[in-house]
């Protein structure tokens, strides 16, 4: 067990509907990163907070958005969903701003399926 | 921006034997090389990591190599086991900047056969 945690494991929508992916970072971490995990592409980073800001930016599209909360709980929006966006979205946190201050630790995951 | 190649995709090796795992990068500025182990139905998990000052780090029955001049990294199993079955992704980047965003190659999946 990671310590991070996300819910939902699992989630079917249709095309052009809207979800919320939620992950809890382990407890003292401050960072959070978001990974979209797919069969041909591997681990694709999205986007990164620490402490509530954003810190950078990797291959994220318009049409999803994230913030991190004072908690430092996080979450993920994905709208307007095409069938392209399935795939495995996984959470993962560290204790310092930069990856290599630290291990990153990462959750189970969660799959979507856009029907 | 990085980009990380690994090689191969897919491995199967009978138990007892060693599997090799290369990553090359792009980006001269990364120096920080880290390797994580993915179970099905689980996230990935670290399994080693190894800066730029280092040429070689081994823990146990595994070891990564860093090649700077080349940009190339590798991983070493030895004496492979059963619970070796995984998907491996090695990933690349450079400490210190503002952005900590690792960058990691399109995975292995390692088969150890009985």
């Amino acid at each position: 067990d990671s310590g991070v945690t996300q819910t939902p494991k699992h989630l079917i929508t249709a095309t052009g509907q809207r979800v919320t992916l939620r992950c809890s970072p382990r407890s003292g971490d401050l960072s959070v990163y978001w990974y979209q995990q797919s069969l041909d592409q591997g681990l694709q980073f999205l986007i990164q907070y620490y402490n509530g800001e954003e810190r950078a930016k990797g291959n994220i599209l318009e049409r999803f958005s994230a913030q991190q909360f004072p908690d430092l709980h996080s979450e993920l929006n994905l709208s307007s969903l095409e069938l392209g966006d399935s795939a495995l979205y996984f959470c993962a946190s560290s204790v310092l701003q930069g990856a290599s201050g630290g291990e990153l630790f990462f959750g189970e995951g969660s799959r979507l399926t856009v029907l | 921006g990085e980009n990380v190649e690994q090689h191969p995709s897919t491995l199967s090796v009978q138990e007892g034997d060693s599997a090799v795992i290369k990553c090359t990068y792009s980006d001269s500025a990364s120096n920080y090389f880290p390797w994580y182990k993915q179970e099905l139905g689980k996230g990935p998990q670290l399994i080693i990591d190894i800066r730029s000052n280092v040429g070689e780090k081994k823990d146990q029955r595994i070891a990564v190599t860093l090649n700077k001049t080349a940009k190339h990294f590798s991983l070493h199993i030895t004496e492979t086991q059963p619970e070796d079955s995984a998907v491996y992704f090695c990933a690349a980047m450079n400490y210190g900047g503002s952005q900590g965003n690792l960058i990691f190659g399109k995975g292995t999946k390692l088969s150890v056969k009985p």
